[in-house]
C-alpha cells in the first residue's frame, strides 16, 4: 500500500545547526514527492517538490529511490524555519501525506 | 489574486446532526481537493472534483459526500455525525488535476462534534 512515513513528531536544533527531516515512502512505481510547511496560523504550503529539483529557502531533499527516501536538509537552520512540516506522495492525483514533523528553532 | 476560501471557519455541531462545508478555488483553478486533518490521523484524502465530476476518493465512509458546481466552487458534507469527526478540514485547489499543477490550501474549517 502507497504510504509516507515521517518518524520523528519531533525535531529541536538551536539556531545555525543542520536539519534533517525524515521522509521514507511506500509506492509502486515512481513515486512524486513533495514537502509542505505549515507556519503558525498560516495554511499548509508547498516547500519544495523532487522533480524541481530545486532550492527553496536554503531547504533541499533529494529522492533516494533505493532506500525509498525522500528527507529534507537544511545545512544552517534559522528560527524562522519553526513550523510543521509534511512529507506527501501524490498517487493518483491524490496527497498522501505523512503524519508530519515538528521542527523548533531554539535561538 | 484570492487565495482559497472555506465557510464557515469554525462550527460546532452535535451527534447525529448533518454538515455541510463550503470551499470557493482561486480563480480559474478548477480542480478541488478535501481533506480531512487530525491530531492522530494527520491529513487523509477525502475526495478530489474537476469539472463537476468526483475523479478520486479516499477511505472515507459514505456519510461524507460532496460535489463541485460549474464555477468550481466544491462543498462537502457530511451526516449524522460522530465524535470522532472533529477535525479541520482542509480543501486545495489547482488549475487542473496532474502533479505538475500545485495544490493551494485553504485555511481550513474546525468542525468540533460534541
Amino acid at each position: 500500500a502507497q504510504r509516507v512515513t515521517q518518524p520523528e513528531k519531533l525535531l529541536s536544533v538551536f539556531k545555525g545547526a543542520p536539519v534533517e527531516l525524515k521522509c521514507n515512502y511506500s509506492y509502486s512505481g515512481s513515486p512524486e514527492l513533495f514537502w509542505y510547511v505549515q507556519y503558525s496560523r498560516q495554511r499548509l504550503q508547498l516547500l519544495l517538490r523532487h522533480i524541481s529539483r530545486e532550492s527553496i529557502k536554503g531547504f533541499t531533499a533529494d529522492l533516494n529511490k533505493g532506500e525509498t527516501s525522500f528527507h529534507l536538509k537544511k545545512p544552517f537552520a534559522q528560527e524562522e524555519d519553526s513550523a510543521m512540516y509534511y512529507c506527501a506522495l501524490k498517487d493518483t492525483d491524490k496527497l498522501i501525506f505523512g503524519t508530519g514533523t515538528r521542527l523548533q528553532v531554539f535561538p | 489574486k484570492a487565495g482559497v476560501t472555506q465557510t464557515p471557519r469554525y462550527l460546532i455541531k452535535t451527534r447525529g446532526q448533518q454538515v455541510t462545508l463550503s470551499c470557493s478555488p482561486i480563480s480559474g483553478h478548477r480542480s478541488v481537493s478535501w481533506y480531512q486533518q487530525t491530531p492522530g490521523q494527520g491529513l487523509q484524502f477525502l475526495f478530489e472534483y474537476f469539472s463537476e465530476t468526483q475523479r478520486n476518493k479516499g477511505n472515507f465512509p459514505g456519510r461524507f459526500s460532496g460535489r463541485q458546481f460549474s464555477n468550481s466552487r466544491s462543498e462537502m458534507n457530511v451526516s449524522t455525525l460522530e465524535l470522532g469527526d472533529s477535525a479541520l478540514y482542509l480543501c486545495a485547489s489547482s488549475l487542473i488535476p496532474g502533479s505538475s499543477y500545485e495544490q493551494y490550501f485553504g485555511p481550513g474549517t474546525r468542525l468540533t462534534v460534541t
